[in-house]
């Protein structure tokens, strides 16, 4: 079964100061790692795929890497209008292909102080 | 595009009442997810349709629980009867590319007494 462990649970920061959130997953064979931003009240929003170990992507503060265990999420001098639920997924390859399903860890909240 | 639509925004009912909840998908996205979102258990997919057609539903808690997607822009999750432990956000998402991500709606806030 899939399994996806996202650290730590909460962080806080102040402003401006860099920190990194962790994903740990366990997949039969990755189809692609995901990371969304969720506010509250509202729907995950999309920020990154990442498909082999290696790859970095990056947006705004946000820099995204994968090896063949875990991802992090490296915010670099965050600002408080990133504080926000950061979740974490795997999708697996599937017989045929056809497996699309997302499996996603807890999150992690992270609140940055001004 | 207006999104992913999901309403009502929030619903509560009473235990043993059926229950309806609504999506409408992006135009053009061939790909429709229903999710669950609990403090306990994160979010849990519980059934995705592709072309309309059902692909997996081994999510689906137990046959209280039923979906449809009678075509292309609309789908509907089902609770009927509702029990207090199906008290959840119900998030609808769409993709045309799964493989590249979805689109989550703003979610359905349901609350059983």
């Amino acid at each position: 079964e899939d399994q996806v462990t996202q650290s730590p649970e909460a962080l806080r920061l102040q402003e401006g100061e860099s920190s990194s959130l962790n994903c740990s997953y366990t997949v039969s064979g990755l189809r692609g790692l995901f990371w969304y931003r969720q506010d509250p009240g509202k729907g995950p929003e999309f920020l990154f795929t990442l498909y082999s170990a290696g790859e970095e992507k990056e947006k705004e503060r946000l820099k995204a890497t994968l090896t063949k265990k875990e991802s992090f999420l490296h915010i670099t001098a965050p600002k408080p209008e990133d504080s926000a639920t950061y979740l974490c997924a795997v999708q697996a390859t599937g017989s045929g292909g056809s497996n699309y399903k997302l499996t996603f860890g807890k999150g992690t909240l992270l609140t940055v102080n001004p | 595009d207006a999104g992913v639509i999901q309403s009502p925004r929030h619903e509560v009912t009473e235990m043993g009442q059926e229950v309806t909840l609504r999506c409408k998908p992006i135009s053009g996205h061939d790909y429709l997810f229903w999710y669950r979102q609990t403090m306990m258990r994160g979010l849990e997919l519980l059934i995705y349709f592709n072309n309309n057609v059902p692909i997996d539903d081994s999510g689906m808690p137990e046959d209280r629980f039923s979906a449809k997607m009678p075509n292309a822009s609309f789908s509907t999750l089902k609770i009927q009867p509702s029990e207090p432990r199906d008290s959840a956000v119900y998030f609808c998402a769409s993709s045309l590319v799964p493989g590249l991500g979805y689109t989550f709606g703003s979610g359905t806030r349901l609350t059983v007494v």
